[in-house]
């Protein structure tokens, strides 16, 4: 166990809609990063979080936005789904943004099917 | 720009043979950090390890060790006497540099299979 926790663990819904993915990081870690697992694209970075502030962000989507929280959780909100959103989200979590301490502690991540 | 290449798309061995996973990166920053990552059947991502690119000491941890070499840009992990527990993809990945937060960029991962 990570530390690291996201919900749901599966969600299922139709082309068109909207979905909020919700992680919660490790204790005392600053930093959240959302990724996506799919099979042709592989692992990709989506977007990062240093307490509450954007730091850096991947190839997301404009459909696909993402906050964090004073409590430093975060949302990963997802809109105008397409089948090709299908895939697995990752959140994860580090004491930094950057710099040495930085190994990222991934949650168990949420699948997302579009249908 | 920075790449991870993991060559290997799907490698099979049997119960206690030893098995070489490659890792080739590509970075223009002199400072950088490179990562096993673990996926079993079960989908959650373990870390392993973390090796700095000033660090070229080879690490062993129980039936694994990584071999960094930053002559030949590569980043191997082998497994001693593997197991059918060692079943998994395997991710190798590079840490962006230190103005771009801390983002990992992933290779495509291989996956090894370990019969009894």
């Amino acid at each position: 166990d990570s530390g690291v926790t996201q919900t749901p663990k599966h969600l299922i819904t139709a082309t068109g809609q909207r979905v909020t993915l919700r992680c919660s990081p490790r204790s005392g870690d600053l930093s959240v990063y959302w990724y996506q697992q799919s099979l042709d694209q592989g692992l990709q970075f989506l977007i990062q979080y240093y307490n509450g502030e954007e730091r850096a962000k991947g190839n997301i989507l404009e459909r696909f936005s993402a906050q964090q929280f004073p409590d430093l959780h975060s949302e990963l909100n997802l809109s105008s789904l397409e089948l090709g959103d299908s895939a697995l989200y990752f959140c994860a979590s580090s004491v930094a943004g950057q710099g040495y301490n930085n190994e990222q502690f991934f949650g168990p991540g949420t699948r997302l099917t579009v249908l | 720009a920075q790449k991870v290449t993991q060559a290997q798309t799907e490698i099979s061995v049997v119960e206690k043979e030893d098995v070489t996973l490659d890792c080739v990166y590509e970075t223009r920053d002199t400072t950088y950090y490179l990562f096993w990552y673990k996926q079993p059947p079960s989908g959650e991502l373990v870390f392993l390890i973390r090796r700095n690119s000033f660090d070229e000491q080879n690490e062993i941890s129980g039936r694994y060790s990584w071999n960094f070499q930053k002559s030949t840009s590569s980043f191997n992990f082998t497994i001693t006497a593997s197991q059918v527990v060692d079943s998994a993809v395997y991710f190798c990945a590079l840490r962006d540099t230190y103005n771009q937060g801390g983002k990992l960029i992933f290779g495509q991962g291989t996956e090894l299979s370990v019969k009894p």
